[in-house]
């Protein structure tokens, strides 16, 4: 069974440019999380959906974040315009039960590098 | 909030050495404890976790006790292999509109030597 996927694996654009990462989670799984860690600390939480439904989308930085997930499948996260601290790395993480569940199954992240 | 603290990395061993890392918490209610780790070009997987006070997780040679008095979650190891290089992630699960979200610490680095 493939695990939760990610792309691209790592990005650099310039500030003010746009880029949009995507998140393939784990077949059937109605939970998709994207988190993101800034310069080696904690990893923080940015939004939650269920299915197709943003549950929680309280750790959105600002309205130039933008995620979707179109059919409660695959998800994408949109920066626009980037700044230079949104560099960091950003992980999906998808999860089954109603609840949300506790047993998170991560992608390996992508690498965003704003210059 | 809840918050979730860990010992600055990163944390050099030689193989077969005991390890520790610590974890303190601070958190409303009584959360489940978790511990996640990330190897080199992967994503995060759980490691273990404890769902109430007293409770040992353990897994692949890897343990930690909830400690409620203490608002600790430490990680051990009786002896560590090079293998086990790798990020090890500290986590806590709060009760958001009905749903498990994770809270995660810094993270601790991990690095074995043979």
């Amino acid at each position: 069974e493939a695990g939760v996927t990610q792309f691209p694996s790592h990005s650099v654009i310039e500030k003010g440019q746009t880029v949009t990462l995507r998140c393939d989670p784990i077949s059937g799984h109605d939970n998709l999380y994207w988190y993101r860690r800034v310069m080696g600390k904690e990893i923080k939480f940015l939004l939650h959906f269920v299915k197709e439904s943003k549950q929680d989308e309280s750790g959105m930085p600002n309205n130039r974040f933008l995620a979707e997930r179109t059919g409660g499948t695959y998800s994408t996260l949109k920066v626009q315009p980037a700044e230079l601290e949104d560099s960091g790395v950003y992980f999906c993480a998808s999860s089954q039960g109603d609840r949300g569940g506790w047993k998170l199954f991560f992608g390996s992240g992508t690498q965003l590098s704003v210059l | 909030g809840n918050s979730v603290t860990q010992m600055e990395g990163p944390v050099t061993l030689s193989e077969e050495a005991f390890l520790t890392i610590n974890c303190t918490y601070t958190a409303t209610g009584y959360p489940s404890l978790f511990w996640y780790v990330q190897y080199p070009g992967e994503g995060l997987q759980l490691l273990l976790k404890a769902t109430k006070a007293d409770d040992k997780g353990s897994n692949k040679g890897f343990e930690a006790t909830y400690r409620k008095e203490t608002t600790s979650f430490h990680l051990e190891k009786g002896s560590v292999q090079v293998s086990d290089s790798a990020v090890y992630f500290c986590a806590l699960s709060q009760l958001s509109g009905g749903y498990n979200k994770l809270i995660f610490g810094a993270g601790t680095r991990l690095a074995v030597h043979p």
